[in-house]
Parts: C-alpha cells; structure tokens; sequence
C-alpha cells in the first residue's frame, strides 16, 4: 500500500465549475497534510496546507481534512483555465517539514 | 518570500559521467536542505535530507556512493550523481524552509543521461 493515493485522473471540469481532488493516506498518525500545484516541468508550490479536521478555505480553494478516514481532499471553486495544472497531496512524515511523502498527483483541466 | 535557486536547469550528458546539482537558499540561512527525485508521471520521491556540517541522511534503497550531498554552507547543498546512466534521468529538485512552517521548492533540475 502506497502512503500517499490520489484519484489520478485526469480529471476535467468547465471554466466555473467546482473541481474536487481527493487523496487518502495510509499513517493514521499523520498530522500535517499539503496541497502543491505543479506545473508541467516546474516545481510545486504550495497551495494550502490543513492540520485539523474540517474544512480551511483559503480563496477559491478549500482543504478538508478527515483523520479518521484518513482523506483529504481538495476543492477548486469558479475554476479557471490557469488552474489547469497537476495537483499533489502530500503528507509530511515524522516532525521534519521537509520530509514528505507525495501522491503521484492529479492532472486537473479546465477547459474554457 | 523565500527563495530557493537550482542550477542548472536541464542538463544533459553521456552515462558514465558525473553531474553536479547545485541548490541555495537565496535569503535564508538552511541547516538542512531536502532532495527529492521525479520520474515521469510518477510522484516526488525523497532521496535524502542534507545537514549543514554533517552527513546527509539517505532515505531506503537509494545509493549514498552513487548520489553524493554535500552541505558545506548555511545556503549551499549539492547533488552529485555519479558515473551517471540512462536510469538516473529524471527531474530532480530540491527544497528548504526558513522556519517550520513552509517547504519552498528549488526550480528542479531535467538530467538526460544518453
């Protein structure tokens, strides 16, 4: 079992509609969960990062988070083209920020 | 914010030769810097966490002999991938954070190994 699964998709939404990404993890004793976008070819950057249950909005964008389930998800609203992009889950792994483990990502479209 | 530079860019060369990555923190001091690896359509895979003044810690199944860090400066790691071959081509990248509180990603390196 990989510590980190996501819905790779591709998955492809109409300009406006809501893109729901979603990500489960094997470690029950995970704290701390990320959400990158990355490019074709470039690096990722972080687009938001959840550590309690529920939900944190940030913009358009939404992480929830379900420890029990072990799931988090991610929700685009009003998505737009430049939102097109692949999208990673990522889990850190013991105390260290910098050690995490990734889903393979979901490539996400949206087409106008 | 804080920057991560990576250079270079994209680098190609002949198996059997050696390559040298280069990753800095820009405008903060980084103990510890992360290389992760990426192979197509696959998801980043930590390779080691790189120590200011120490040895690097290497994560499981990957070769220290073969990819040699060095972290001899507050804002300075390297990546050595030795006697390179065409299974090592892949996109390599590293990070660093100036508190606890956000990873910033370096701008990744594309190795072809012919």
């Amino acid at each position: 079992q990989k510590e980190v699964e996501q819905n790779s998709g591709p998955l492809s939404v109409p300009e406006g509609a809501i893109a729901s990404l979603n990500c489960t993890y094997s470690d029950r004793g995970s704290q701390s969960f990320f959400w990158y976008r990355q490019y074709s070819g470039k690096s990722p950057e972080l687009i938001m990062s959840i550590y309690s249950n529920g939900d944190k909005e940030d913009g358009r964008f939404t992480a929830q988070l379900n420890k029990a389930s072990q799931y988090v998800s991610l929700l685009i609203r009003d998505s737009q083209p430049s939102d097109s992009a692949t999208y990673l889950c990522a889990v850190k792994r013991g105390s260290t920020l910098g050690r995490l483990y990734f889903g393979r990502g979901t490539q996400l479209t949206v087409w106008p | 914010g804080a920057v991560v530079s990576q250079h270079p860019s994209r680098v190609i060369c002949k198996s059997g030769t050696s390559v040298k990555i280069e990753c800095r923190s820009l405008d903060f001091q980084a103990t510890t810097m992360f290389w992760y690896r990426q192979f197509p359509k696959q998801s980043l895979m930590l390779m080691a966490t790189s120590n200011e003044g120490s040895k690097a810690t290497y994560e499981q199944g990957v070769e220290k002999d073969k990819f040699l860090i060095n972290h001899a400066s507050l804002t300075l790691s390297t990546l050595t991938v030795t006697s390179a071959h065409p299974e090592d081509s892949s996109f390599y990248i590293c990070s660093a954070r100036p508190t606890n509180e956000k990873l910033f990603f370096g701008s990744g390196t594309q190795l072809s190994v012919l």
